[in-house]
């Protein structure tokens, strides 16, 4: 198995840009979460899935973030138009609500909004 | 509603000491409890859960957890500390919704 897999691993972009962080979650799990973590805010879950369907996305921040799943092997977080504060690290984690809970995370995307 | 507190932000110990990183959640019904390690520029691996059964659960790295829900704590241990397991420890629980509620972190520094 290997893990979740986030792409890339880091990015920088300008202010304005449109940014897009992808992410596999493990095969056959069935929720996929994205989180957000700053030293300021530590970790904060912006959006949820189950069998692909966003669940609570109350922890997007704005209108600028959105995150969708077309099927059960990726999904996308894309903010548009991208500004400094923005600058993150974004997780993305997967977990089988059939496996005993327990969250798999991945390595995540470094993100810097310049 | 469910929420997670530990309470040291930041430990320093030395190699070889014992560690005790502390955790209390509050939650409503029976906790899931986790423990995770996040290593500098990495994701967060899990170390250890509780779901019930013994209160004395037993993690990767030779890591170890005991809930006490008379004190609503889940705090995790280890005998004796290895300059490697320098990191950010999180507790989280988790609802019946499996949405993850993550306390605010502990760092940990080990010295020689």
């Amino acid at each position: 198995d290997a893990g979740v897999i986030q792409s890339p691993r880091h990015e920088v972009t300008e202010m304005g840009q449109e940014v897009t962080l992808r992410c596999k979650p493990i095969s056959g799990h069935d929720y996929l979460f994205w989180y957000r973590q700053t030293m300021m805010r530590g970790l904060e879950l912006l959006i949820y899935f189950n069998n692909n369907v966003p669940i609570d996305d109350s922890g997007m921040p704005e209108d600028r973030f959105s995150a969708k799943m077309p099927n059960a092997s990726f999904s996308t977080l894309k903010i548009q138009p991208s500004e400094p504060r923005d600058s993150a690290v974004y997780f993305c984690a997967s977990s089988s609500f059939l496996r005993g809970y327990g969250y798999t995370f991945g390595s995540g995307t470094r993100l810097t909004v310049v | 509603a469910q929420s997670v507190t530990q309470p040291d932000i930041h430990i320093t110990v030395s190699e070889g000491a014992s560690l005790e990183l502390r955790c209390n959640y509050s939650y409503g019904a029976t906790p899931y409890l986790f423990w995770y390690v996040q290593s500098p520029g990495q994701g967060l691996q899990l170390l250890l859960k509780y779901f019930s059964g013994d209160t004395l659960v037993q993690g990767i790295k030779g890591f170890e957890a005991e809930f006490k829900r008379s004190q609503s704590s889940f705090n995790l241990r280890k005998p004796s500390v290895h300059w490697s397991d320098a990191a950010e420890y999180f507790c989280a629980v988790v609802n019946t919704g499996n949405q993850f509620y993550f306390g605010t972190g502990t760092s940990l520094t080990v010295i020689p």
